[in-house]
Formats: structure tokens, sequence, C-alpha cells
């Protein structure tokens, strides 16, 4: 019964290639995140909705596009994969914008060859 | 923007002992601070935070202190235990979206 669900797990894909992370939360959230680890572990904030809306939107790549079909999914789609892509990406969810306790997804551990 | 700084970056005690991390925050509106505990392999799990209108929380062997003015707050883990052995993050909110803002982490390493 996880809260914060995403797949694929493991992501191993050639430069060049376009691949999708899927996440879902059944904790009712408003709000939904997507952070980047990179292998020094640093976390670092891709983008956030709330309610469908995308509120956060960090200094990102336009090849890194995120959708939110309803306030319960948030996917992440990376067109033309690069090897500075790698990294774990977690999907995460907060009841809103201003209670912002995160529940983190297992994380998607992406490999770019 | 926010800018948070972690210390240090690699900590080892030894079981029973006590461990302190250290964070400072840049902005002065930032009003909530949260600390994560991330076991190798895992995600990062809420252990415990702090809002800007309290100085110190407690809970169990985990405490968490806030000093506005100097702009730091800080992690203390009392009688550690190897299973707290973990990456310890901690993070600041400041603005109007919910934009959590990490420190680089620290390797908590208890030893027997």
């Amino acid at each position: 019964d996880t809260a914060v669900s995403q797949t694929p797990k493991y992501l191993v894909t050639q430069m060049g290639n376009d691949k999708s992370i899927k996440c879902e939360q059944n904790l009712g959230h408003d709000t939904m995140y997507w952070y980047k680890q990179d292998s020094k572990k640093f976390l670092k904030i891709m983008f956030s909705y709330n309610n469908k809306e995308l509120i956060i939107n960090e200094t990102v790549p336009n090849r890194f596009s995120p959708k939110s079909p309803d306030k319960a999914h948030l996917n992440l789609h990376i067109n033309s994969l690069e090897l500075g892509d790698s990294a774990v990406y977690f999907c995460a969810s907060s009841p809103g914008i201003y209670n912002s306790p995160l529940h983190f997804g297992n994380g998607t551990r992406l490999t770019v060859t | 923007g926010e800018n948070v700084e972690q210390h240090p970056s690699t900590l080892s005690v030894q079981e029973g002992d006590s461990a302190v991390i250290k964070c400072t925050y840049s902005d002065s509106a930032s009003n909530y601070f949260p600390w994560y505990k991330q076991e190798l392999g895992k995600r990062p799990q809420l252990i415990i935070d702090i809002r800007s209108n309290v100085g110190e929380k407690k809970d169990q062997r985990i405490a968490v202190t806030l000093n506005k003015t100097a702009k730091h707050f800080s992690l203390h883990i009392t009688e550690t235990q190897p299973e707290d052995s973990a990456v310890y993050f901690c993070a600041a909110r400041t603005g109007t979206a919910s934009k959590l803002t990490f420190g680089t982490g620290t390797r908590l390493q208890v030893t027997l």
C-alpha cells in the first residue's frame, strides 16, 4: 500500500533516447514534485505542481517536461537523454503548498549509457 | 534564492555518543525547517521538523534547535545506535511556493 509510487524503479537507456517516469500518490495530497539526486547525493528540486498547475520550474533543460493529468499523478518525460541525466529521480508529494512535509517515492535510478 | 549549507559532510561516532549536524540558511524569510534521513538505496524520510515560531523541538532521541537571528538550525541525536547510520539532510522552505531547498547531506556512521 505504497503512498507515493514511481515506475520504473530502474531505467537503463542509451544517449539520445526518450523516456518517461510515472508517479502516483494515494495520499490525497494537492502538491507533487520531482527531485533529482545526483551521484554526490545532492537533492535538487526540478518541478512542482499544485492541483495540476505548475508552480515551480527550476533551471532545468527543456528536454525535461512534466505532465500532471490530475492531482494524484505527475509524470516526467525526458527527450534526447544525455550522460549527465544519469541520477536518481524522486517523486514526492505534500498536503499543500503551505504544508510542506514531503513524502518521497522510492526513486527511479536512471542510467544513460 | 535560498542557499542551505550543511556541516559536517561526514560524521563518525561511537554507539551511545551524541551526534550534531548543523545547517545555515540565507533567506531570513524561510519559515520551515525539516530534517530527512536517507538510508542506503532508500528514499529520504522525514524524521523531525521545526517551524520558525519555535526554538526547539524534541522527539525521543532526536531534537532540533533553531536560531532565527543567526539563521542556523541543528539536529541532535543522543544515544546513537547503529541503525542511525544514514545520510541526513536539512532543508529550508521559503517563499510562497512550497519549495524546499536541501543541504548537501551528512553521512553519519555509528560504530560499535
